[in-house]
């Protein structure tokens, strides 16, 4: 059974870098055919898809965060980590990490997502 | 705003069957079959309830259906139950620059 878990601070200031990191067991990471995922959840709204990654670096990015998101992979740590720059509360959102299905829309596995709030 | 439209909220009785439309564009639910749906209660992360438009994962109940026609994606729930009482996101492929896009949420209430 893969399992998810997102990890890094709850609290980050404006302006700064909000940086994350999924750390994925029972799989691999390098296991072809999936799309590390990034999507967050503002408070009480809708999901918004942040990007993903496959194992072997390449990455895909929503066009609205390309300019500030950075998606990174360690397979040898079989995890995969998420910085966003230059945050402002309306960053202020539930992260999760998820595993995406080829590259079709199909995210089969979240993690409990962790709440990231943007404030002084 | 949401690229993918949803009702806000729609509401049935134990039993009875909910439909649950998602509507986007030809660039995104028109053109790919690759439309998913995701159940989400409060405070938990989202499950993956249909993928591929139709096509239901492992230990999905089958009175979760879905369907599309032109730009709409429909996600039916049939024998509505109290524990069906969530979230529900609809999710489409939209082409190799947006890639991937929400709808806004549905909040269904059995009453």
């Amino acid at each position: 059974q893969v399992q998810l878990q997102e990890s890094g601070p709850g609290l980050v200031k404006p302006s700064q870098t909000l940086s994350l990191t999924c750390t994925v067991s029972g799989g691999s990471i390098s296991s072809g055919g999936y799309y590390w995922s990034w999507i967050r959840q503002h408070p009480g709204k809708g999901l918004e898809w942040i990007g993903y990654i496959y194992y072997s670096g390449s990455t895909y990015y929503n066009p609205s965060l390309k300019s500030r998101v950075t998606i990174s992979v360690d397979t040898s740590k079989n995890q995969f980590s998420l910085k966003l720059s230059s945050v402002t509360a309306a960053d202020t959102a539930v992260y999760y990490c998820a595993r995406g299905v080829e590259m079709a829309t199909i995210f089969d596995y979240w993690g409990q997502g962790t709440l990231v709030t943007v404030s002084s | 705003q949401s690229a993918l439209t949803q009702p806000r909220s729609v509401s049935g009785s134990p039993g009875q069957s909910v439909t649950i439309s998602c509507t986007g564009t030809s660039s995104d639910v028109g053109g790919y079959n690759y439309v998913s749906w995701y159940q989400q209660h409060p405070g938990k992360a989202p499950k993956l309830m249909i993928y591929d438009v139709s096509k239901r994962p492992s230990g999905v109940p089958d009175r979760f259906s879905g369907s599309k026609s032109g730009n709409t994606a429909s996600l039916t729930i049939s024998g509505l139950q109290a524990e069906d009482e969530a979230d529900y996101y609809c999710c489409s492929y939209a082409g190799s620059y947006t890639f991937e896009v929400f709808g806004g949420g549905t909040k269904l209430t059995v009453l």
